[in-house]
């Protein structure tokens, strides 16, 4: 059985520009979270995707935008970054349905800093 | 919005004690999860609990869920220096997918 694997682990990049974080997701599961976790505090949910439907969204802008392909992978993109948007990302992988959101797996995130 | 608080921020202790952190919210979860996460990584899963007042153990970890489903804590028996990383405890609403991760707990256990 794989484990959630995302890549790539670290990324520099400078504010304005845009980014792309890409996840896999556990073997067998169909759910995928991405989480935002600034340093020293918890990870803040960003949104989740389930079967390729964005299902539930955080308290973050239009900028962060993302993607759930047929094998269940997903991509997480950031436009016009900000430096406040320097933190690690994660992505967790679940199965269930729409009511079903414990038993989430963390991959090991990437670190993304922007200057 | 931080709905769940977790107690102590941080941790300092010597190989063998006993512990406790705790989790607390004004929210009702349907489930509560445990993780530890270690420097640079994911938060690993340590536990879930799901009804009100269950505990469950897990080696010399004990997790407890609050009868009203607001707060936990988890206990640590004979502390060891493996045990070291940040705790979080995460929560889950009824109806909705995502989950709510509190403050942290960050614990040294030295030799």
């Amino acid at each position: 059985e794989t484990g959630v694997t995302q890549s790539p682990t670290h990324l520099i990049k400078t504010r304005g520009q845009q980014v792309t974080l890409r996840c896999s997701s556990q073997s067998g599961h169909n759910t995928v979270s991405w989480y935002q976790q600034a340093l020293g505090q918890g990870p803040q949910f960003i949104f989740q995707y389930y079967r390729e439907e964005e299902n539930g969204r955080g308290n973050f802008p239009p900028r962060f935008s993302g993607l759930q392909f047929p094998n269940y992978s997903s991509e997480l993109n950031v436009n016009a970054l900000e430096l406040d948007d320097s933190a690690l990302y994660l992505c967790a992988s679940s199965l269930g349905g729409r009511s079903s959101s414990y038993e989430q797996y963390f991959g090991p995130g990437t670190r993304l800093t922007v200057t | 919005t931080q709905l769940l608080e977790q107690s102590p921020q941080f941790l300092s202790i010597q190989e063998g004690e006993n512990l406790t952190v705790y989790c607390n919210s004004s929210s009702v979860f349907s489930s509560l999860q445990w993780y530890r996460q270690e420097p640079g990584e994911g938060p690993v899963l340590l536990v879930t609990v799901v009804t009100g007042g269950e505990v469950k153990k897990l080696k010399r970890l004990t997790f407890q869920f609050g009868d009203a489903r607001k707060d936990s804590s988890l206990h640590i028996t004979a502390a060891q220096p493996g045990d070291t990383g940040l705790y979080l405890c995460a929560g889950a609403h009824w109806g909705t997918d995502k989950l709510i991760f509190g403050t942290g707990t960050r614990l040294q256990v030295f030799p």
